[in-house]
């Protein structure tokens, strides 16, 4: 059974700030993995998706990277916003089944 | 293009009584889940169809829980009777298919429930 752990729970960092978000995983059979960010009282907003074949992803200040010997992914941001204050969450399908989430890492970036 | 639409938005019912909700996902998505978030965890996966057919429904309470998929578009999940841990969020996304490839999901803004 996969299990995808997030730690640290909350994160509290100062406007400017690089950061980096991690997710391990058990499984690293792998189909993808994608992260999402939510909002309080919002749904899920993609951010990236790793395909297994692919080692990293960028989109704009992000940038997510994909070890799977390793069983970790890790989200970097670049340059924190206090808009970029939210859950991140990542989660991994394996091959041919269901998409397992971690809890989730809750940013503040403190103006 | 539009995104995932749910409602309602909220929901409080009391327990024992009975609740549905509405999803219809991304125009042409074929595969659409349905997912129960609990405050301060992440979601998790209650049933996942493609098109109108059941691909998994290991963790739907069978019990009380049902959905369905007709005609591979909107779809519905309704709770009979309901419990108070039944409290939760409740996501539906869609995904495209493509050339037997899986694609992002994309999520709608959820329901929230509340069973008192």
């Amino acid at each position: 059974k996969q299990e995808v752990t997030q730690i640290p729970a909350a994160l509290s960092v100062p406007e400017g700030e690089n950061l980096v978000l991690n997710c391990s995983f058990t499984d690293s059979a792998i189909y993808n993995l994608q992260w999402f960010r939510q909002d309080p009282g919002k749904g899920l907003t993609s951010l990236l998706l790793i395909q297994s074949s692919q080692r990293e992803q960028t989109s704009g200040r992000l940038n997510a990277s994909l070890d799977k010997s390793s069983g970790r992914s890790t989200l970097y941001i670049a340059a924190s916003q206090p808009g970029d204050s939210a859950t991140y969450l990542c989660a991994v399908r394996p091959n041919a089944g269901k998409s397992t989430f971690g809890d989730g890492t809750t940013l503040t970036v403190k103006p | 293009e539009a995104g995932v639409a749910q409602s309602p938005r909220y929901k409080i019912i009391e327990k024992r009584q009975s609740v549905a909700f509405w999803c219809n996902p991304i125009s042409g998505h074929a595969t659409l889940y349905w997912y129960q978030q609990i405050l301060g965890q992440g979601p998790k996966l209650l049933i996942q169809f493609q098109n109108n057919g059941v691909v998994d429904d290991s963790q739907l309470p069978k019990d009380r829980f049902s959905a369905e998929r007709l005609k591979g578009v909107d779809s519905t999940l309704k709770i009979q009777p309901a419990k108070l841990e039944d409290s939760a969020v409740y996501l539906c996304a869609s995904s495209l298919v493509r050339r037997g490839i899986l694609y992002e999901q994309y999520f709608g803004p959820g329901t929230r429930l509340t069973v008192t």
